[in-house]
């Protein structure tokens, strides 16, 4: 299957520090990558969608200043988690979905452990 | 809002047992379904999908689902476990024309040998 490579796959930061999460699908082209959030003993909560070469969409509740989506390239999205507090601590991942006529189907990345103190 | 839910939180099975998990999920209209396995320390892998067709869905490792649709249902089954599906499976739904998943929470299985 395809491959999304995330980037770091973990990461500690001072609390007001910003960190950058990147997304690579490494052997096709996503135009629409996700990124998802995921809490301990807890699902995978769907943070925004990265639409190349425009604006993510987010969902209700999650601070798009804070959380900053780029998609400059059909392979790379990122995430910048700004000003970071130790609320934000937790795991994140990216997925990039492949569509065709007939299927579809997504794929993810490790994801990425961030841990703010 | 469209949900799904994993009414088992944690399951411990013995080898060779049998495993049903289930999933629920809530909306009226075409959904795909999937269930994906995250192994400990690994990413999300795709056990199996249904789109359309016949309602029982083989994946791969010996697992299978089946789609009741009356009862909005996508059950995971597995006939004979072993220690090596030690992992936490996650249910997920994608409402037919949207691209988002929604998952469940996750079912955490602990297979001893």
């Amino acid at each position: 299957g395809a491959v999304v490579s995330q980037h770091p796959s973990r990461v500690i930061c001072k609390s007001g520090t910003s960190v950058k999460i990147e997304c690579r699908s490494l052997d096709f082209q996503a135009t629409t990558m996700f990124w998802y959030r995921q809490f301990p003993k807890q699902s995978l909560m769907l943070m925004a969608t990265s639409n190349e070469g425009s604006k993510a969409t987010y969902e209700q509740g999650v601070e798009k200043d804070k959380f900053l989506i780029n998609h400059a390239s059909l392979t790379l999205s990122t995430l910048t988690v700004t000003s970071a507090h130790p609320e934000d601590s937790s795991f994140y991942i990216c997925s990039a979905r492949v569509v065709s006529l007939r299927d579809t189907e997504a794929f993810f990345g490790q994801g990425t452990r961030l841990t703010v103190v | 809002a469209q949900s799904v839910s994993q009414h088992n939180h944690h399951v411990i099975l013995s080898e060779a047992a049998s495993l049903e998990l289930g999933c629920n999920y809530s909306y009226g209209g075409t959904v795909n379904l999937f269930w994906y396995v995250q192994y400990p320390g690994q990413h999300l892998q795709l056990l199996l999908k249904y789109f359309s067709g016949d309602p029982l869905v083989k994946g791969i490792k010996g697992f299978e689902a089946e789609f009741i649709k009356s009862k909005f249902s996508f059950n995971l089954r597995k006939p004979s476990v072993q220690w090596s599906d030690t992992a936490e499976y996650f249910c997920a739904v994608t409402m037919w024309g949207f691209q988002k998943l929604v998952f469940g929470t996750g079912t955490r299985l602990l297979v001893s040998p």
